[in-house]
């Protein structure tokens, strides 16, 4: 089982649509979480952090759920500009020293 | 602020010709990391490091060494450059906030084509 799992999508939504995301993560000790946009051929770009208590970013909104080992996006009102590929992040604890990256959910806004 | 730079942006190779990725962050981080990404493919980590003079191997790290002398550089080697190396290259860095690491920083990415 990969550490961090993501819906494999793609995801083709009409503009104006609600997208949601979810990540599964395998370490229980994870501390933190994170999720990246990254348009085609460009670097990873931090979204937002995920908090435990969860967190809302205009139309975006992130959530953690340790109990089940996920967290969550939330894209509301759909713009074309919001198509891209959606990474979820874990951050280590305990032995575990590096990053984990999810492959990643790919996100169309369709006119 | 620039952040993390690496260098070259572009780069092609001929097979069994060897070259170094520069990446370089000013913002005093520990911990920096490679990163291959195939055509339709998620980050696969090559190698990384917590610390000057430590490296460590991550899920793709044959054909490639690093080494990390200064906390700022992080250069990662080519020994024979292959075809199946053919990649974007992303170098991040981090750093350790309550003993957990906090969202990562990329550079701009080596677009490499080896022929």
């Amino acid at each position: 089982r990969k550490e961090v799992e993501q819906d494999p999508g793609p995801f083709n939504v009409p503009e104006g649509a609600t997208v949601a995301f979810n990540c599964t993560y395998s370490n229980s000790a994870s501390q933190s979480f994170f999720w990246y946009r990254q348009d085609c051929r460009k670097e990873p770009k931090l979204l937002m952090s995920v908090y435990s208590s969860g967190n809302e970013d205009g139309r975006f909104t992130a959530q953690l759920n340790r109990a089940s080992q996920y967290i969550s996006l939330l894209i509301r009102d759909s713009k074309l500009s919001d198509s891209a590929t959606y990474l979820c992040v874990v951050s280590p604890s305990g032995s575990a020293r590096q990053l984990t990256f999810g492959s990643g959910t790919q996100l169309t806004v369709l006119p | 602020n620039a952040g993390v730079t690496q260098t070259p942006k572009f780069q092609v190779l001929k097979t069994g010709q060897s070259m170094t990725l520069q990446c370089a962050q000013d913002m005093n981080h520990e911990y920096m990391s490679w990163y291959r990404q195939d055509p339709g493919m998620g980050l696969r980590l090559i190698h990384y490091s917590v610390g000057a003079g430590i490296t460590d191997q991550g899920e793709v790290p044959n054909g490639y060494n690093v080494s990390r002398s200064t906390t700022e550089d992080f250069p990662l080697r080519l020994l024979s450059a292959a075809p199946s190396q053919t990649s974007v290259y992303f170098c991040a860095s981090s750093t350790l906030r309550g003993g957990t690491y906090t969202e990562a920083f990329f550079g701009q990415g080596t677009r490499l084509t080896v022929v």
